[in-house]
């Protein structure tokens, strides 16, 4: 069965330092979009992209994160300063166009020191 | 915008009995309802999922059921098994773009 791949599965970075995570979608998926999960809380939304842009973002996705499908088969979220409280799993999922439902993939779990 | 409410947040059955997971939703534009299953280590993958245009859908021994009146749905798992324990999480989307989720419901399979 066709997977979304992510990578590293854990990242442990520096306060103040720039990470990427890195997200390979389902080939002809064509909607792609980037969640994450604060420990003990719900899943959020970040950003939506379709058609080589953002097609919505939330409130958190402020301008610390962009998102990138650099290559046409890579899709990667940078967070250019991170901070403390970015720390949280970060999910990449895609989605065809006949479809609502999303594949998820594994999960980044990202720590900030 | 919308907000999804999931009860319980964790749920003990004996193998072989029935489970149900009940989510409210608010924004009445809302017309998607997927349930997703996460194992340890995992993403969440999706089980089952429904249409504002339909009540009930079933698959196998998962049915989800949805009151568009009183904005909330359910899923319903029959005959559980031990495989079946995982955190589940229920979501709701209007556009089929930006999904809105649930807090999990943590579900343990006693054998």
């Amino acid at each position: 069965e066709p997977e979304v791949t992510q990578t590293p599965s854990h990242q442990v970075t520096q306060m103040g330092q720039e990470v990427i995570l890195r997200c390979v979608p389902i080939s002809n998926h064509l909607y792609f979009y980037w969640y994450r999960q604060i420990l003990g809380q719900k899943v959020e939304f970040l950003v939506s992209f379709y058609n080589n842009e953002i097609s919505e973002k939330s409130e958190i996705f402020d301008d610390q994160f962009s998102v990138e499908r650099p290559d046409g088969s890579n899709f990667t979220l940078k967070i250019r300063s991170t901070k403390l409280e970015d720390s949280a799993m970060y999910f990449c999922a895609s989605r065809d166009p006949a479809n609502y439902g999303y594949t998820f993939g594994s999960g980044t779990r990202l720590t900030v020191v | 915008g919308e907000n999804v409410e999931q009860h319980p947040s964790t749920l003990s059955v004996q193998e072989g009995d029935s489970a149900v997971i009940k989510c409210t939703y608010s924004d009445s534009a809302s017309n998607y309802f997927p349930w997703y299953k996460q194992e340890l280590g995992k993403g969440p993958q999706l089980i089952i999922d429904i249409r504002s245009n339909v009540g009930e859908k079933k698959d196998q021994r998962i049915a989800v059921t949805l009151n568009k009146t009183a904005k909330h749905f359910s899923l319903h798992i029959t005959e559980t098994q031990p495989e079946d324990s995982a955190v589940y999480f229920c979501a709701a989307s209007n556009t089929g773009n930006q999904f809105y989720f649930g807090t999990g419901t943590s579900l343990t399979v006693i054998p």
